[in-house]
């Protein structure tokens, strides 16, 4: 069936490493978003993307990155340049010339 | 500033009981307003998206409603059940340099109880 599909729902990172977030979606949506979501705060936009081999940085991107090499797929990669990573990061799709977001269902990332 | 303002932050409700969120916002230009639920550790599902022109827009016992001239939406639950428990949140997108930001608010954390 039809969706968008994250992995894994729960990750560990040591102090230092870089960890990479999966996102997939099989609903032929153009344009692709990476957000953060904290406790008490709305989701913030790491990074977003348009159209393959293309993406821009969202209001909180410094210490990630991306890629879109396919349509079906966005990871974002989590580097030790991000000071707090701890947090729940959620993928969203949406048809380019549409309205209707769709959410993965989340991945948890914890520092130890 | 673009902001996204929700309340309350939480409530608490009795099962069977009907009850309002509100949202206010200050972001232009403005495209619609959205709704989603959140339940812990989910991502969000669309309840609700309204356009500049439509004042109320239901989806089963969800009602929204829209004062695009106050900047205002409300979400009325009618009924509540258990599974009403969630994050409720209010989005407006935002039009932009042909680009269509979307903009979240904090969101109303919903308890439903027995």
């Amino acid at each position: 069936d039809g969706g968008i599909t994250q992995s894994p729902k729960y990750l560990f990172r040591k102090e230092g490493q870089n960890v990479t977030l999966s996102c997939e979606q099989n609903l032929n949506h153009d344009a692709m978003y990476w957000y953060r979501q904290d406790p008490g705060q709305g989701l913030r936009l790491i990074y977003y993307s348009q159209i393959v081999n293309d993406f821009q940085k969202g209001d909180i991107a410094e210490g990630y990155s991306v890629s879109r090499e396919k349509k079906e797929s966005f990871p974002l990669t989590v580097t030790s340049a991000q000071k707090n990573p701890t947090a729940f990061y959620l993928c969203a799709s949406r048809d380019r010339v549409g309205t209707e977001a769709f959410f993965g269902q989340g991945t948890r990332l914890t520092v130890v | 500033k673009n902001q996204v303002e929700q309340s309350p932050q939480s409530l608490i409700i009795l099962e069977g009981k009907n009850c309002t969120l509100q949202c206010n916002y200050t972001v232009s230009p403005f495209s619609n307003l959205r709704w989603y639920k959140q339940d812990t550790g989910r991502g969000p599902v669309s309840l609700t998206i309204m356009t500049f022109s439509e004042n109320t827009k239901s989806n089963g016992r969800y009602t929204a409603t829209l004062d695009a001239d106050t900047k205002q939406s409300s979400l009325h639950i009618t009924a509540s059940q258990l599974s009403d428990s969630a994050s409720y949140i209010c989005v407006v997108s935002q039009t932009s340099g042909g680009y269509n930001k979307l903009i979240f608010g904090a969101g109303t954390r919903l308890a439903v109880h027995p």
